[in-house]
């Protein structure tokens, strides 16, 4: 069964760091590419940053480039997003899903999510 | 990154057929079957619904279908029925500088 679950959420002032994990299980991890995806509070999902197989390829969404880091750990089966200069805007769910082909940022399968507060 | 643009809401009754629209443009939807669809219940994570256009995954019922027409997708709902009530959101590649972009939801609320 595969399985994604998330850590590191939290409460943090703006302009601090936090970063997140997402510890995967039940599939081959080094195979899949993977996706961070978020939602603010009461609002739409929003894809945050992806990331190939081999980590060869990375992507960001605008809102976040220069801000965020997208990493993973395939001997550990971990995904990480490394969130620093973080703003009110980023407060969110975060989810960490499985991207089901190269080159496309869907997902077929999602974690619960952490839920992340920017506040003073 | 412009969000594709979705109705924010849609109703049927039990048994009815709806459709959601997602209008993007000519460098997302248009240009890529590279669209996808998830179903949202309150509190819970996305689930995966439509993938590349029209393919269902295994576990989704064939009442669920996609579809695409020039810069415009497509989710239909046959047959609807209570548990169908949740949020709806389209996402699709849009070129490698920006690869993702998501619709802003729709809320289907079965009458």
């Amino acid at each position: 069964e595969v399985q994604l679950v998330e850590s590191g959420g939290g409460l943090v002032k703006p302009g601090g760091s936090l970063r997140l994990s997402c510890a995967a299980s039940g599939f081959t991890f080094s195979s899949y590419s993977m996706n961070w995806v978020r939602q603010a509070p009461g609002k739409g999902l929003e894809w945050v940053s992806s990331i190939s197989s081999s980590s060869s390829y990375i992507y960001y969404a605008d809102s976040v480039k220069g801000r965020f880091t997208i990493s993973r750990d395939n001997a550990k089966n971990s995904l990480y997003l490394q969130m620093n200069s973080l703003r009110a805007e980023d407060t969110a769910v975060y989810y960490c899903a499985r991207g089901y082909d190269y080159g496309d940022p869907g997902s077929d399968y999602w974690g619960q999510g952490t839920l992340v507060t920017v506040s003073s | 990154q412009s969000a594709l643009t979705q109705p924010a809401s849609v109703s049927g009754s039990p048994g009815q057929s709806i459709t959601i629209s997602c209008t993007g443009t000519s460098s997302d939807v248009g240009s890529y079957n590279l669209v996808s669809w998830y179903q949202q219940h309150p509190g819970k994570a996305p689930k995966l619904m439509i993938y590349e256009v029209s393919k269902r995954p295994s576990g989704v019922s064939n009442r669920f279908s996609g579809s695409k027409s020039g810069n415009t997708a497509s989710l239909t709902i046959s047959g609807l029925q209570a548990e169908d009530e949740a949020d709806y959101y389209c996402c699709s590649y849009a070129g490698s500088s920006t690869f993702g972009v998501f619709g802003g939801g729709t809320k289907l609320t079965v009458l």
